[in-house]
């Protein structure tokens, strides 16, 4: 069974231009999540879809980050225009329905994002 | 505002010995605490979880205990290797959230031959 799959895996883009970000998460899996990482810091949550639908949005920075999840299987992250203060490892992550409590979530190698 | 803070920042132990890596949470919505761990250039790894139902579990060398009502969980490596040298992540969810992980800032453990 293949992973979550994120590409780029490095991205180095000029301030004010656009990034869009890809994850591929495991078939069947209809969760799924973006967190972000910056400069030795927490591992923050972004957002979160269930199939297609976006459950929760709240850790969305602000409105230059869009996310699209098609047909509820890839899942698209754009930034536009990027900022330096965008820059860090953008992680995704997968799981299956939640039946019970904590189910497992699988992580991506993430997408290191420069912004000079 | 940081609902799980985790502790030491980083960590240097000598091969044999235990490592030992602290967490404590905020929201008593938690219901879940996994611990994860990275290794350079990859995500985050699913080690060992627990529920606050249990004071402590154990997989192996590694062994997680709770104490639910001081709100704080630690992770033990016991009889550490050079090999579990990593970044250590310490999380929480709950049913209330999505099972959304909240992430500790993570520890950078080195173990040495």
């Amino acid at each position: 069974e293949a992973g979550v799959t994120q590409f780029p895996s490095h991205s180095v883009i000029e301030k004010g231009q656009t990034v869009t970000l890809r994850c591929d998460p495991i078939s069947g899996h209809d969760n799924l999540y973006w967190y972000r990482r910056v400069m030795g810091k927490e591992i923050k949550f972004l957002l979160h879809f269930v199939k297609e639908s976006k459950q929760d949005e709240s850790g969305m920075p602000n409105n230059r980050f869009l996310a699209e999840r098609t047909g509820g299987t890839y899942s698209t992250l754009k930034v536009q225009p990027a900022e330096l203060e965008d820059s860090g490892v953008y992680f995704c992550a997968s799981s299956r329905i939640i039946k019970k409590k904590g189910t497992e979530a699988f992580f991506g190698q993430g997408t290191r994002l420069t912004v000079v | 505002q940081q609902q799980v803070k985790q502790s030491p920042q980083s960590l240097i132990v000598q091969k044999g010995g235990i490592s030992i890596i602290n967490c404590a949470y905020e929201n008593t919505a938690f219901d879940y605490f996994p611990w994860y761990q990275q290794f350079p250039g990859k995500g985050p790894a699913l080690l060992i979880a627990i529920r606050p139902d249990v004071s402590e579990k154990k997989e192996g060398r590694f062994t997680i205990s709770f104490n639910k009502s001081a709100k704080q969980f630690s992770l033990h490596i016991m009889d550490s290797q050079p090999g579990d040298s990593a970044t250590y992540f310490c999380a929480a969810s709950g049913k209330d959230s999505s099972y959304k992980l909240i992430f500790g800032s993570g520890t950078r453990l080195l173990v040495r031959p």
